[in-house]
């Protein structure tokens, strides 16, 4: 079975540009969360989605948003980009809300802003 | 304001022997706890988890034990191996916000064979 594949796994962006990160999450899985790891810090919580809907969001700026598409894989999009955005951005993937369920987590995707 | 703490930020134990990490919450809603592992350049790994009925879950050389009226669990690999070796984080989630996990800082774990 094929885990959560996230792409790019780099992308270099100047300040003041875009990013667009890519998730597929795993097959059955319909919850994608996105997490940003700074370096020497832990998994902050950007995103909740599930079934296509918003379902929270951690403490970051409306520049940080996304959305989640009919066959659940997901996208971030990070506006006007600062340098501290610079970090490992992760997606994981779970079986529907309702119960409590473990997070399967993607490779990440290294964004860096110059 | 860390809602999640792992105040250890590394641990070195010798292999064979038994490495506990820590973890410290504040927030008394939490009620379910999970313990991932992290190799560099891969995304965090499910290790094991437990719910705030039970104090001790086991699986294989991991036993994580949860200590509700100190807010605080541990994580116990025994014997502990060389591919242990990861970065440990614990999480906690309170049920008015299912699947929305907190994430602590990470412990580095290192097993010297």
């Amino acid at each position: 079975e094929a885990g959560v594949t996230q792409s790019p796994t780099h992308l270099i962006k100047t300040r003041g540009q875009q990013a667009t990160l890519r998730c597929s999450p795993i097959s059955g899985h319909t919850s994608v969360y996105w997490y940003q790891q700074a370096l020497g810090l832990g998994l902050q919580f950007l995103l909740w989605y599930d079934e296509g809907e918003e379902r929270n969001r951690g403490n970051f700026p409306p520049r940080f948003s996304g959305r989640q598409f009919p066959n659940y894989s997901s996208e971030l999009n990070v506006n006007a980009l600062e340098l501290e955005d610079s970090a490992l951005y992760l997606c994981a993937s779970s079986f529907t809300t309702g119960t409590r369920y473990e997070q399967y987590f993607g490779p990440g995707t290294r964004l860096t802003v110059t | 304001d860390q809602q999640v703490k792992q105040n250890s930020p590394s641990l070195s134990v010798q292999e064979g022997r038994i490495s506990i990490l820590n973890c410290d919450y504040t927030n008394s809603m939490f009620d379910y706890f999970l313990w991932y592992k992290k190799y560099p350049a891969e995304g965090p790994t499910f290790l094991i988890s437990i719910s705030s009925i039970k104090d001790k879950n086991e699986d294989g050389r991991f036993t994580v034990f949860l200590n509700k009226s100190a807010k605080h669990l541990s994580l116990h690999i025994v014997p502990s191996q060389p591919g242990d070796s990861a970065v440990y984080f614990c999480a906690a989630s309170e049920i008015n916000y299912g699947q929305n996990f907190v994430f602590g800082p990470g412990t580095r774990l290192s097993v010297l064979p």
